[in-house]
């Protein structure tokens, strides 16, 4: 089935700093989604890029279909960006949404 | 809108017994998904709906897990009988086919003793 990694795996910041994730998957998909798992456990859906580059606020995120790969940019990190960061990729011509193991990020004040 | 609604939010169990697990999706959204979150595998897709119908099933792990979709608007994940290895977060998601994000419920912590 298809592959998606995620780097780096841990991430620690300091308040203020910028940072970039990346997920990588090893086939064709229909889109793909980033969120975030809060401290609480709950998942939230950042962004939802097929392709292209979309910006919220302080996070971006850009995928690149055609080489496999997207990237969350966060800028100006806040201590509530603390959890983990998942990218999730819908298999070609189906509805099924496959995670990443994720980047855990910490921000420090 | 409320969102997808799960219930119970915790559930402690005594192994052999049956758990239910409950999930209310968004309005209007055709597809269901149940996802099991554990330290060691992750976040790993048990079964989806389409339009009520489950689509495919085979992240379900063995026949103890059984899921039905009687309604649009609520769906149960069944485990009997439950194994302390069934313990983890089930999350229950929601989305309009093609057309946007999933949204996640709050999940349901299982401890199964």
């Amino acid at each position: 089935g298809i592959q998606v990694e995620q780097s780096p795996p841990d991430l620690i910041l300091q308040e203020g700093a910028n940072s970039t994730l990346r997920c990588n998957f090893s086939d064709s998909v229909n889109n793909l989604q980033w969120f975030h798992q809060n401290p609480w456990g709950q998942l939230i859906n950042l962004f939802y890029i097929p392709s292209g580059t979309k910006q919220n606020g302080r996070l971006s995120a850009t995928t690149v279909a055609t080489e496999r790969y997207s990237l969350l940019y966060i800028s100006s990190s806040q201590t509530t960006d603390s959890g983990v960061y998942f990218c999730a990729v819908e298999y070609y011509n189906t509805d099924k949404l496959i995670f990443g193991t994720g980047t855990r990020l910490q921000v420090f004040p | 809108d409320a969102g997808v609604i799960q219930s119970p939010r915790h559930e402690v169990t005594e192994m052999g017994q049956e758990v239910t697990l409950r999930c209310k999706p968004i309005s209007g959204h055709n597809s269901l998904f149940w996802y099991r979150q554990t330290m060691m595998r992750g976040l790993e897709l048990l079964i989806y709906f389409n339009n009520n119908v489950p689509i495919d099933d085979s992240g379900m792990p063995e026949d103890r897990f059984s899921a039905k979709m009687p309604n649009a608007s609520f769906s149960t994940l069944k485990i009997q009988p439950s194994e302390p290895r069934d313990s983890a977060v089930y999350f229950c998601a929601s989305t309009m086919t093609g057309i946007g994000g999933y949204t996640f419920g709050s999940g349901t912590r299982l401890t199964v003793v």
